[in-house]
């Protein structure tokens, strides 16, 4: 079966470092998403891309996050520079084109931590 | 405000009861709404949908109601096992653009 990648699972870093996160959708999938999940907290969107085009990126802290989906398959998330709030699991999400295909399929997710 | 509310509290129930969990929503009108199963360290795996038109949907010892008057969904495991064991996470899509909107969740602890 199908599966969303992400890499690197885990990532630990000082503050204002640089990280960066890739994500691969299923194939096929023309929307890919990018959530943070805050631990005891459901995943709150940052970032949703319909092929290459963003579509959503409204609650992405643009002076220090950046996504591009560049030639609409995979995805890079970046942080520059990390804070110690930045701390969560990184949770990249696809799903099928057809509009009736509402399920959105998780990746598992790349935990991040900040010292 | 808009808001999503799962039960906050862990739920904790013996092994083959029945388990129920709640999610409310305000100031939304859904056209669906939908759950996921969430274990420690992973992502969210997609469980049921259901629509706005549809009262209740059944998978296996699943099953889940949707309430638009309420506006409250109920999710339901029946004979639930160990392994059921995980963070329950509703979602909505409020504006039906692909954008989804998550409760906080709710663990459930079963008991053998």
């Amino acid at each position: 079966e199908a599966e969303v990648a992400q890499s690197p699972r885990y990532k630990i870093t000082e503050k204002s470092q640089a990280v960066a996160f890739w994500c691969d959708p299923i194939s096929g999938h023309a929307t890919l998403y990018w959530y943070r999940q805050i631990l005891g907290q459901g995943p709150e969107l940052l970032v949703q891309f319909q092929d290459e085009s963003v579509v959503d990126d409204s609650q992405l802290p643009k002076d220090r996050f950046s996504a591009e989906r560049l030639k609409g398959v995979d995805s890079t998330l970046k942080i520059q520079p990390a804070e110690l709030g930045d701390s969560a699991m990184y949770l990249c999400a696809s799903r099928n084109r057809d509009m009736y295909q509402e399920t959105q399929y998780f990746g598992p997710g790349t935990r991040l931590l900040v010292l | 405000s808009q808001k999503i509310e799962q039960n906050s509290e862990a739920l904790n129930i013996q092994e083959g009861k029945t388990a129920t969990l709640t999610c409310n929503y305000t100031n939304y009108s859904p056209a669906y709404l939908q759950w996921y199963r969430q274990d420690p360290g992973r992502g969210p795996v997609f469980l049921l949908l259901i629509r706005e038109n549809e009262k209740e949907k059944r998978k296996e010892r699943l099953k889940v109601t949707f309430d638009t008057t309420l506006k409250q969904s109920l999710f339901h495991i029946t004979a639930s096992q160990p392994a059921d064991s995980a963070t329950y996470l509703c979602a909505l899509d409020p504006w039906n653009t692909g954008k989804l909107i998550f409760g906080q969740g709710t663990t459930l602890q079963v008991k053998p």
